[in-house]
């Protein structure tokens, strides 16, 4: 595609439900990156994919979240028991290589009520 | 890991002034730092970027300068436009395979005519 896609754009569930957030990368980008950016403040990293496993997963908060690359391209960020302070934009970036700069998506809205 | 912190949070120009954000890193080890412009619920979209091997890089009328010794890059917009208003991030990493872009809290820059 153009660039890297994100679904939903927003999406608004209730405080212990489960969540899953899908990235579509720019076809043929290797690195696949997951961030999440609360009001005024930097995108704050989760975790990076390189090819189908997880290089470096130590921005995951906890074991509450989860992502997944199985075939190397498209990615799903997994959220079980949402609470409130999961409220956030998660964004996701790829790059065509480890050592390339990063294109980012529009973000999911997730709004936990 | 890596620690980048950014200063000011802040800032308002005439248009036509210049405006200079600074960073400072913590790990002696990245060499990749790039700077990213947000405007209002868009993506954040790379505008410069520099590695450790230069020590100043221009694009119009941006640039962008790097000092390892003292870890610490800024980036310098000349003859500010109020389309320049934006959130604008500065990031660092270890441009090799494994390691992830850590960006700073992000800088306010307001231009007015």
């Amino acid at each position: 595609g153009a660039g890297v896609s994100q679904t939903p754009s927003n999406k608004v569930t209730e405080k212990g439900k489960y969540v899953e957030l899908r990235c579509d990368p720019i076809s043929g980008h290797t690195a696949l990156y997951w961030y999440r950016q609360s009001l005024g403040q930097g995108p704050e990293f989760l975790i990076y994919f390189q090819g189908t496993g997880a290089a470096d997963d130590s921005g995951l908060p906890n074991d509450r979240f989860f992502a997944v690359r199985p075939e190397g391209s498209v990615s799903t960020l997994k959220i079980q028991r949402t609470e409130r302070g999961d409220s956030a934009v998660y964004l996701c970036a790829s790059s065509s290589t480890a050592d390339s700069p990063l294109h980012f998506g529009n973000g999911t809205r997730l709004t936990v009520t | 890991g890596e620690n980048v912190e950014q200063h000011p949070s802040t800032l308002s120009v005439q248009e036509g002034d210049s405006a200079v954000i600074k960073c400072t890193y913590s790990d002696s080890a990245s060499n990749y730092f790039p700077w990213y412009k947000q405007e209002l619920g868009k993506r954040p979209q790379l505008i410069i970027d520099i590695r450790s091997n230069v020590g100043e890089k221009k694009d119009q009328r941006i640039a962008v300068t790097l000092n390892k010794t003292a870890k610490h890059f800024s980036l310098h917009i000349t003859e500010t436009q109020p389309e320049d208003s934006a959130v604008y991030f500065c990031a660092a990493s270890k441009s090799q395979a494994g390691t992830a872009l850590i960006f700073g809290k992000g800088t306010t820059l307001s231009v007015s005519s």
